[in-house]
């Protein structure tokens, strides 16, 4: 089955510059590539996604870029604010096989003053 | 318009107790998952509804888990008996058939003690 491999675990950086989360996935027939945000007691919440026809997408500060060739993506936050500070979760959604998503581990960003 | 709402939102309960959460999808939504974290690990697919029928269970973890979703409206996930091992945030997420954004609830957070 899909195997999602997510990096950092944990990124801190200062307020204003940008962050990139890194995610790998393992099956080449996996179109679809959302990418999620949770705040501590909420949900995850969908911010960007990508399909395997696009190499690159963009929303204001949020980018995500992907390589179907080397089967990464990858979210990038520029200009980070505070408000940012949260868990992010990459996410594959495979052509066959199961019909949910898989996640990656998350990563805590966390966003210095 | 409501979002995927859950209920329990938080549940302790003993080891060998029943726990039955519920899930009430956005209006519409054919589509109803539910999802599960455990401490420290990534968000992981249990299974799908396609209105009332299962579509995939492939990730329900044993026969201690069942879910319903008579009518196709809102879903149960009962597990019975708990373990311990059973701790965690259970997430139901909802689609349109048509869409490939998945809406995610707020979680409901299961303590085996």
């Amino acid at each position: 089955g899909e195997n999602v491999e997510q990096h950092p675990s944990t990124l801190s950086v200062q307020e204003g510059d940008s962050a990139v989360i890194k995610c790998t996935y393992s099956d080449s027939a996996s179109n679809y590539f959302p990418w999620y945000k949770q705040e501590l007691g909420k949900g995850p919440q969908l911010i960007i996604d990508i399909r395997s026809n696009v190499g690159e997408k963009k929303d204001q500060r949020i980018a995500v870029t992907l390589n179907k060739t080397a089967k990464h993506f990858s979210l990038h936050i520029t200009e980070t604010q505070p408000e940012d500070s949260a868990v992010y979760f990459c996410a594959s959604h495979s052509g066959g096989g199961a019909d949910g998503l898989t996640f990656g581990k998350g990563t805590h960003l966390i966003i210095q003053p | 318009e409501a979002g995927v709402t859950q209920f329990p939102s938080h549940s302790v309960i003993e080891k060998g107790q029943t726990v039955t959460l519920r899930c009430d999808p956005i209006s519409g939504h054919d589509n109803l998952y539910w999802y599960r974290r455990v401490m420290g690990k990534e968000i992981k697919f249990l299974l799908h509804f396609v209105k009332e029928s299962k579509q995939d269970e492939s990730g329900m973890p044993n026969n201690r888990f069942l879910a319903e979703r008579t009518g196709g409206t809102y879903s149960t996930l009962k597990v019975q008996p708990a373990e311990l091992e059973d701790s965690g945030v259970y997430f139901c997420a909802s689609k349109i058939y048509s869409g490939n954004t998945i809406y995610f609830g707020e979680g409901s957070w299961l303590t085996v003690v």
